[in-house]
């Protein structure tokens, strides 16, 4: 079956960039996303890409895809104390059967 | 425009117990979906529906989990009887028409404890 993996947790600096990082084993995904958790919420969708692409960007957030090592990134610019939370990579095939990473946990030091 | 409303947020019952979680998805959202999200783990998809039929149920464990969405509307998850690995946090989530570039919207969840 469908396989995300994802680190388990990040540190860095208020103001550096972060990367988080994610791989997956379905070939025929074609949606990625990425999640935001933060303590006793639910999901926020905060991106996503569409298999035929390799990066996009919206606001501080960039999103690249190699299709090819099947590995997804989220680079978060300019990190704030608000961007603490849990981050999931997601795939899907395309009718929304959406298959979760475990999550990785980024805390910012301010 | 409402969220996706849950109840109740949290609930506390001892093994072999029943528990019902009701979910209210937001208004127009055909398609619903109930998660799992056991501690340190990301959601597991338990079952979709589409209206009030049901389009994937493949990781339900149907000998003790069922879920219902009668009127298409809101939805209810039962667990009966209640298992110590049945503690998670169960989501519940709603989209427009369940295509893949849809946002899926979280509800804020609900925290069971199985004693």
């Amino acid at each position: 079956g469908e396989d995300v993996e994802q680190s388990l947790f990040l540190s860095v600096r208020e103001g550096d960039s972060s990367v988080i990082n994610c791989t997956y084993t379905d070939s025929s995904s074609t949606y990625l996303y990425w999640y935001k958790q933060e303590p006793g919420a639910g999901l926020q969708l905060l991106t996503y890409i569409f298999s035929n692409m390799d990066m996009k960007q919206d606001q501080r957030l960039t999103v690249l895809l190699n299709k090819k090592d099947k590995h997804l990134s989220l680079r978060i610019a300019d990190t704030q104390t608000g961007d603490s939370a849990i981050y999931f990579c997601a795939e899907s095939g395309g009718y929304q059967k959406v298959t979760f990473g475990t999550g990785t946990k980024l805390q910012v030091i301010p | 425009e409402a969220g996706v409303a849950q109840s109740p947020r949290y609930k506390i019952i001892e093994k072999r117990q029943s528990v019902a979680f009701w979910c209210n998805p937001i208004s127009g959202h055909a398609t619903l979906y109930w998660y799992q999200q056991i501690l340190g783990q990301g959601p597991k998809l338990l079952i979709q529906f589409q209206n009030n039929g049901v389009v994937d149920d493949s990781q339900l464990p149907k000998d003790r989990f069922s879920a219902e969405r009668l009127k298409g509307v809101d939805s209810t998850l039962k667990i009966q009887p209640a298992k110590l690995e049945d503690s998670a946090v169960y989501l519940c989530a709603s989209s427009s028409r369940g295509q893949g570039e849809e946002t899926q919207y979280f509800g804020p969840g609900t925290r069971l404890l199985v004693l």
